[in-house]
């Protein structure tokens, strides 16, 4: 199964960009990259998806990388809110698949 | 609210026993998958079913199954439970076509004593 590397953690201030980025060196030509998220106590939020262009949506903006091997998620004006673990994941065949490898994630804590 | 419904929310019962967790499922979804998370092993995935069929398996313990009604609803039950089992239980459901975002339910949480 193709996997993801991410940092453990990060750290933001209110209001200011972040990047998280989001290793995939093994993706496939067939791997959705998507981004999930999960503040405490509750059950993961879908962020963004893309394949190979970037993407942007309300909640954030996912720019990938020429050859794909790398990712990552903008959050363009953090906030208390979006301190939670933030999950990138290879989604091989879509949803008919049906299976999305969690791993650790990055901690993203937003500083007031 | 995400659409995903999940009953109960919270769960205790003894070693031994059998619990059902339900699930239903965003209006039109009609795949629905089941996860397992616990503090020392993050997000498992258990099973997906897929408009009624089972449809792919993950790491789930022969103590456990699964079934998606006509309605799509879906009951993940557990039987013989162990201290280990004490989790979040997560139910996910999908669109028909790829690759639409996956859509998560609160959760049920499960303490076996």
């Amino acid at each position: 199964d193709a996997k993801t590397t991410q940092p453990n953690s990060m750290e933001s201030n209110e209001e200011e960009p972040v990047h998280l980025p989001c290793n995939h060196s093994t993706i496939s030509g067939t791997d959705y990259i998507h981004w999930y998220r999960q503040l405490p106590s509750q059950g993961p939020e879908y962020v963004i998806h893309g394949l190979t262009s970037n993407v942007n949506n309300r909640m954030a903006s996912l720019a990938i990388a020429e050859d794909r091997k790398s990712s990552t998620l903008i959050l363009h004006r953090a906030t208390l809110r979006d301190a939670a673990v933030y999950y990138c994941i290879l989604d091989s065949y879509g949803g008919s698949q049906g299976n999305l490898i969690f791993g650790k994630g990055t901690k993203l804590s937003v500083k007031p | 609210d995400s659409g995903v419904t999940q009953t109960p929310k919270h769960l205790i019962t003894a070693t031994g026993q059998r619990v059902t967790l339900r699930c239903s499922p965003r209006s039109g979804d009609l795949s629905v998958y089941w996860y397992q998370q616990s503090l020392d092993q993050g997000l498992q995935f258990l099973i997906q079913y897929y408009n009624g069929e089972e449809r792919a398996k993950g790491n789930i313990l022969e103590r456990f199954s699964a079934q998606q009604f006509p309605d799509l609803h879906s009951e993940l039950n557990l039987s013989s439970l162990e201290l280990g089992d004490s989790a979040l239980y997560f139910c996910a459901s999908s669109a028909r076509d790829p690759p639409y975002g996956y859509t998560f339910g609160s959760g049920t949480r499960l303490t076996v004593v």
